[in-house]
């Protein structure tokens, strides 16, 4: 069973620091990885999606990496901004398994900026 | 373009009563999901609609839930007999489908259930 391990669970910087999050799944069957990003009682925002075959996306201040290997993902936010409060999500669209086709998603990483 | 919409927003019921919440996608988007979000599990996936296809309904937690989505469109989950444990907020997505691989999936605001 695909798992997706979010680290840190909470994160809290100062306006301008660079940052990174980090994700980890079990399973490397799978088609793309999506990070998302989640603000208080809103839904979910796509924010990259990495296909299986690629190594980065990036938009903006946001770059993705996926190391599919070893299982691993980071977020790179750069020059943070109190804006990119939110919580992030990272989430696996799985290629094998009784997951097949479907989603499995981290825990979550809560980012506060402070001005 | 409208996105996901959900309604209703927020929904308090008494344990054993009946709850139906709706979905309404993006319109052209033949692909519709439902997820739960609670406390302590994260985000779990539902159920699974992709045009006129059989729902993949594997992630149901039990038979008290179902779903539709009449004309390829609208969608209602059904929850009957509901259950404390059942508050969580229920998030729909949609997607362009079937291009698996590269299908971005996007998000309503959600609906928070609350059992009393």
């Amino acid at each position: 069973k695909q798992e997706v391990t979010q680290i840190p669970a909470a994160l809290s910087v100062p306006e301008g620091e660079n940052l990174v999050l980090n994700c980890s799944f079990t399973d490397s069957a799978i088609y793309n990885l999506q990070w998302f990003r989640q603000d208080p009682g809103k839904g979910l925002t796509s924010l990259l999606l990495i296909q299986s075959s690629q190594r980065e996306q990036t938009s903006g201040r946001l770059n993705a990496s996926l190391d599919k290997s070893s299982g691993r993902s980071t977020l790179y936010i750069a020059a943070s901004q109190p804006g990119d409060s939110a919580t992030y999500l990272c989430a696996v669209l799985n290629a094998g398994g009784t997951s097949y086709g479907k989603l499995t998603f981290g825990q979550g990483t809560i980012l506060t900026v402070h001005p | 373009g409208a996105g996901v919409s959900q309604s209703p927003s927020n929904k308090v019921t008494e344990k054993g009563k009946d709850v139906e919440l709706r979905c309404d996608p993006i319109s052209g988007h033949t692909a519709l999901y439902w997820y739960r979000q609670s406390l302590g599990q994260g985000l779990e996936f539902l159920i699974y609609f992709q045009g006129n296809s059989a729902p993949d309904k594997s992630g149901l937690p039990s038979d008290r839930f179902s779903a539709e989505r009449t004309g390829g469109s609208v969608s209602t989950l059904t929850i009957q007999r509901t259950q404390q444990e059942d508050s969580a907020v229920y998030l729909c997505a949609s997607s362009l489908g079937p291009g698996i691989r590269t299908d971005t999936q996007y998000f309503g605001p959600g609906t928070r259930l609350t059992v009393l």
